[in-house]
């Protein structure tokens, strides 16, 4: 199985902050990456698909970069409300297999 | 709007077979356009994929579960069902169906359903 390892596990930041968190493939996975934020007790919520591209309705201090087997996502100047955990995925190849996460807290 | 909503038994014994389905509304999923897949989370951990279903009735499933698991769909009822067998209380976990855009590169899970948590036990 393709193994996608995030770091960091955790972190804590101020509103305002940028953020950075990082998504590295076993392989090569071209851009076949997507990022989704899941908050608690809810479903999560895709962010960013194709590594870099931003659904419609996700807001513009997202963005996603990358290729083959190392990816960010950054949020430019965090905001209360992205106070969740990311999940990257790759769809590279079977088991579309999922990064453990990143939990983010708001200093 | 696309919606989509999971229903089944919230309580599983073990060694029996979990049966969950997951009704769309506000699109058809016959179209070619998409797919849909099963992803599971126990408390407190993070998502495993379980497999997924093209509306021409192919499917993948992860390795892991292959053995045990089906997932079928309906295209009359707009419907997809999973079904896994044999079940532990490692299965117990929230399982969600999501909707995935097939045409795009990374085909992106772009709608989910909310979740319903399964409970393996006696």
């Amino acid at each position: 199985d393709m193994q996608m390892t995030q770091s960091p596990s955790s972190l804590s930041a101020f509103v305002g902050d940028r953020v950075t968190i990082t998504c590295r493939a076993s392989q090569s996975i071209s851009r076949y990456l997507n990022w989704y934020q899941q908050k608690p007790g809810r479903a999560p919520k895709i962010l960013i698909y194709a590594a870099s591209s931003l659904p419609s309705g996700v807001p513009s201090r997202f963005s996603g970069s990358g290729s083959g087997t190392d990816f960010t996502l950054s949020i430019s100047s965090l905001q209360p409300e992205d106070f969740a955990t990311y999940y990257c995925q790759q769809t590279y190849s079977i088991p579309y297999t999922f990064g453990q996460g990143t939990k983010v807290e708001i200093k | 709007q696309v919606q989509l909503q999971e229903s089944g038994p919230g309580l599983v014994k073990p060694s029996q077979t979990l049966s969950l389905t997951c009704t769309v509304s506000g699109a058809s999923i016959s179209s070619g356009s998409y797919y849909c897949s099963w992803i599971r989370q126990p408390a407190g951990k993070g998502l495993e994929w379980i497999g997924h279903i093209y509306t021409s009735g192919s499917t993948n499933y992860n390795p892991s579960l292959k053995s045990r698991v089906t997932i079928s769909i309906d295209t009359s009822k707009n419907q997809v069902s999973l079904r896994l067998n044999s079940v532990t209380a490692a299965d117990t976990a929230v399982y969600y169906c999501a909707r995935g855009r097939a045409e795009v590169t990374s085909d992106p899970l772009d709608y989910w359903g909310q979740g319903t948590l399964v409970t393996v036990s006696s």
